[in-house]
């Protein structure tokens, strides 16, 4: 069966632009996660989302916000990009219960000039 | 705060060679999940650890959870170079899909 897919792979942009970036997870699966992967820092969570529902949130700005649709696609945002938020941002899909662990897809590579 | 402290952070070895990774926390987890990813890829699932005192064994692999459920080791026999890559421990707590992840452990092994 078909992976995470997650587009575009590749994206560079401009401080104080705005970013949007798309997942689609493995069919049947209705929880999607977002985590942000530097050097420095490791893999770090932004948000999970189920049936359309936020239901946890890391510690990042505002400017990181995101949401999922009634197929289970979710999309995440980045208002006024800074450089620090140059990164691999990688989505996850699961099935309801986390203890079975996720899925990865192979991530977005944000570079923010 | 959660946090997994995994260690050695860095990793060379020759193949043939036997490894063992940690990876330690104060805090109780639901499960311990083990993670392998390659250069500009995702994470890829391992191994899934749930019940204190487990061990699982995959291949070459072995992963064991802490009788506490707050630390996890894997252990790698006989190490081959196609083991080489980033190894992520991950700790879920069943708080709606977020996984605490270890810095990692950056695996290289020479032929």
């Amino acid at each position: 069966k078909a992976g995470v897919t997650q587009t575009p792979r590749y994206l560079i942009k401009t401080r104080g632009q705005q970013v949007t970036l798309s997942c689609s997870p493995i069919s049947g699966h209705r929880s999607v996660s977002w985590y942000q992967q530097t050097p420095g820092q490791g893999l770090q969570f932004l948000f999970e989302y189920f049936s359309e529902t936020q239901r946890n949130k890391g510690n990042f700005p505002g400017r990181f916000s995101g949401r999922q649709f009634s197929n289970s696609r979710s999309e995440m945002n980045v208002s006024t990009l800074e450089l620090g938020d140059s990164a691999l941002y990688l989505c996850a899909s699961s099935t309801l219960d986390s203890n079975n662990g996720y899925t990865f897809g192979s991530g977005t590579r944000l570079t923010v000039v | 705060t959660q946090l997994l402290e995994q260690s050695p952070q860095f990793l060379s070895i020759q193949e043939g060679e036997n490894l063992t990774v940690y990876c330690n926390s104060s805090s109780v987890f639901s499960s311990l999940q083990w993670y392998r990813q390659e250069p500009g890829e995702g994470p890829v699932l391992l191994v899934t650890v749930v019940t204190g005192g487990e061990v699982k064994k995959l291949k070459r692999l072995t992963f064991q959870f802490g009788d506490a459920r707050k630390d996890s080791s894997l252990h790698i026999t006989a190490a081959q170079p196609g083991d080489t890559g980033l190894y992520l421990c991950a700790g879920a707590n069943n708080q709606g899909g977020k996984l605490i992840f270890g810095q990692g452990t950056e695996l290289s092994v020479k032929p």
